[in-house]
């Protein structure tokens, strides 16, 4: 089956600052690569996502890149804030035999990003 | 957006007893809803796949008896925790895929349920 590594486990910076979250998958037939963040005690919140037709997308200061022959995506955020604060957990969808998804992922370990003022 | 409205939001109960946690798609139909269940400082386990009018699939390992899915509706999908111990205390986690087409693979999640058994 489908396994998603994540890196790094945790990641503090300075406001302003950029921070970077890499995963890596490992079933090239995923497809759908979502970036969900996750304030305590809350569940998920989709942020960006990206299909495996695209290399980059972007939204505000929120990015994420693709590369499909290194398996590997990654989540950029421009200008960190203190609002940014939070555990980002990366996913890849999963397909069953007859290559359908239906919506099922496999997730990261999640990243603790800290942004200290 | 799409709103997913899961309660309640936390639930102390007895050990034995039985827990409901509801999962609700407000502003869509949700063909697909999954359960998760997360441990503190975990990332989210897959528990179950539920669709509507038909019998959830079950991940590996986990208890179909002990958790009771149902997806009643395309706007409700419930997970019961039957004969609860403490070792079932946990973050409970929902999310609804919206349509119909197989390319539609956005998830959206609920606010989750922390149930702690006594």
């Amino acid at each position: 089956g489908e396994n998603v590594e994540q890196h790094p486990s945790t990641l503090s910076v300075q406001e302003g600052d950029s921070a970077v979250i890499k995963c890596t998958y490992s079933d090239s037939a995923s497809n759908y690569f979502p970036w969900y963040k996750q304030e305590l005690g809350k569940g998920p919140q989709l942020i960006i996502d990206i299909r495996s037709n695209v290399g980059e997308k972007k939204d505000q200061r929120i990015a994420v890149t693709l590369n499909k022959t290194a398996k590997h995506f990654s989540l950029h955020i421009t200008e960190t804030q203190p609002e940014d604060s939070a555990v980002y957990f990366c996913a890849a969808s999963i397909k069953d035999a007859g290559g359908t998804s239906y919506g099922k992922l496999t997730f990261g370990q999640g990243t603790i990003l800290t942004v200290h003022p | 957006g799409a709103v997913v409205s899961q309660h309640p939001s936390w639930v102390i109960c007895k050990s034995g007893t039985s827990v409901k946690i509801e999962c609700r798609s407000l502003d869509f139909q949700a063909t697909t809803m999954f359960w998760y269940r997360q441990f503190p400082k975990q990332s989210l386990m897959l528990m179950a796949t539920s669709n509507e009018g038909s019998k959830a699939t079950y991940e590996q390992g986990v208890e179909k008896d002990k958790f009771l899915i149902n997806h009643a509706s395309l706007t409700l999908s419930t997970l019961t925790v039957t004969s609860a111990h403490p070792e079932d205390s946990s973050f409970y986690i929902c999310s609804a895929r919206a349509g119909w087409a197989t390319t539609n693979e956005k998830l959206f999640f609920g606010s989750g349920t922390q149930l702690s058994v006594l």
